[in-house]
């Protein structure tokens, strides 16, 4: 079975800190994929990237940024120079894409960022 | 429109009461899940419909119905509900198949129970 490990509870930095969160996920597959959402006080999770198990290319988009490592089974998404609206929870997320993989998203327990002016 | 809509947003209901909450998906998705999130715990999943059947349902007590009449559309009726039942109750749709990729996720339901 899958499992997906967000060690950092709550997080709390001022703005214009640059902030990690960590994901450490186990799987025996070798085919998946690796998930950010963002969870702002409104309550729906908001997708943030999809990463495939064959593409490790970090990824850059604007302040956000993605370091897949397969090496130490890791996914993690760093803010550089946090603002107040980058405040919420953040999962990690993993599914599986063999055929006969579960393409439920297995969830990590999500890690709380607060970012204070 | 938003991809995944659910309704109602905010629902108070005594414990004898039965309701129904409702997720809509304009995404063209072909399965459908339910997810509770209580305060301080980790997203649970409760249902997931692929091509409208039911294929998982995590041990979930009864007084939880679910019901999907369409690709579209997916109910969660309640019945009987307990005070800790009270949570944030998240909708989601995916796609599956050669192209499966991300949850799309609903704005959720902030159930409360008296």
């Amino acid at each position: 079975a899958q499992k997906v490990t967000q060690a950092q509870t709550e997080i709390s930095v001022v703005e214009k800190e640059d902030v990690t969160l960590d994901c450490v996920y186990e799987t025996r597959d070798t085919t998946y994929y690796l998930f950010w959402y963002k969870q702002p006080p409104s309550g729906e999770l908001v997708f943030l990237i999809r990463r495939n198990s064959f593409d490790e290319q970090n990824e850059i988009s604007g302040r956000y940024s993605w370091n897949f490592q397969k090496s130490t089974s890791s996914f993690n998404f760093t803010i550089t120079a946090s603002q107040v609206v980058d405040s919420a929870v953040y999962f990690c997320a993993l599914t599986l894409l063999s055929s006969g993989g579960s393409y439920i998203p297995t969830f990590g327990r999500g890690t709380s960022l607060i970012v204070h002016p | 429109e938003t991809g995944v809509t659910q309704t109602p947003r905010h629902l108070v209901m005594g414990m004898t009461n039965k309701k129904s909450l409702k997720c809509e998906q304009h995404l063209g998705h072909n399965a459908m899940y339910w997810y509770k999130q209580s305060a301080k715990k980790p997203l649970e999943l409760m249902f997931v419909y692929s091509l409208e059947e039911r294929v998982e349902n995590n041990s979930v007590p009864s007084r939880f119905s679910p019901e999907c009449p369409n690709s579209s559309h997916l109910f969660l009726h309640l019945h009987t509900l307990q005070p800790e039942d009270s949570a944030l109750y998240l909708c989601a749709s995916s796609q599956l198949g050669m192209g499966r990729g991300e949850a799309f996720f609903g704005q959720g339901t902030r159930l409360t129970v008296v």
